[in-house]
């Protein structure tokens, strides 16, 4: 068990819908990443917060978007579902956000577009 | 940019023969880290080691070892007397120039036949 924990674990909507996809991060990790897996695209980073702030963003959608809340949880919007947006959903934290810490992942949110 | 080869898509081995997995990479840091990941069939993304671009000394951990050598870009996986639970997908990944988002290699599907 990495300590981050994200829901829900399964999620089937149809296109045109919006999600919401929820993570905890490690006690006391101030970074929070969002990665997408896909068949074809492979593990592909899409944003960081670090302690509420946006601090790096990757090959995020605009119809995506993300935020991180005093509390150090993060939530992934995500809207205007296409069928290609399925896909698992990994978030991970680390401790500091200037460093090359190891990052801890979640255990994913499958997301299934009908 | 940065960028992460894995040129083995899949590899399949018998249990208890030794297998190696080949990770390459490009960056124009002179300071960075060096991840490996495992992903085994429930779909988690577990930590396995980071290495330090300073540090050249292979690395083991009981059955597992890493070879890295700055002269090729290379950092090498490899498993001694396969098991069966070492089937999974090992990813290499390293941080963005300048943040801690990581940049995954394709992946290597590794099967472990009894």
């Amino acid at each position: 068990d990495s300590g981050v924990t994200q829901t829900p674990k399964h999620l089937i909507t149809a296109t045109g819908q919006r999600v919401t996809l929820r993570c905890s991060p490690r006690s006391g990790d101030l970074s929070v990443y969002w990665y997408q897996q896909s068949l074809d695209q492979g593990l592909q980073f899409l944003i960081q917060y670090y302690n509420g702030e946006e601090r790096a963003k990757g090959n995020i959608l605009e119809r995506f978007s993300a935020q991180q809340f005093p509390d150090l949880h993060s939530e992934l919007n995500l809207s205007s579902l296409e069928l290609g947006d399925s896909a698992l959903y990994f978030c991970a934290s680390s401790g500091r956000g200037g460093t090359y810490n190891e990052q801890f992942f979640g255990p994913g949110t499958r997301l299934t577009v009908l | 940019a940065q960028k992460v080869t894995q040129a083995q898509t899949e590899i399949s081995v018998v249990e208890k023969e030794d297998v190696t997995l080949d990770c390459v990479y490009e960056t124009r840091d002179t300071t960075y880290y060096l991840f490996w990941y495992k992903q085994p069939p429930s779909g988690e993304l577990v930590f396995l080691i980071r290495r330090n671009s300073f540090d050249e000394q292979n690395e083991i951990s009981g059955r597992y070892s890493w070879n890295f050598q700055k002269s090729t870009s290379s950092f090498n996986f490899t498993i001694t007397a396969s098991q069966v639970v070492d089937s999974a997908v090992y990813f290499c990944a390293l941080p963005h120039s300048g943040n801690t988002p990581l940049v995954f290699g394709k992946g290597t599907r590794l099967s472990v036949i009894a």
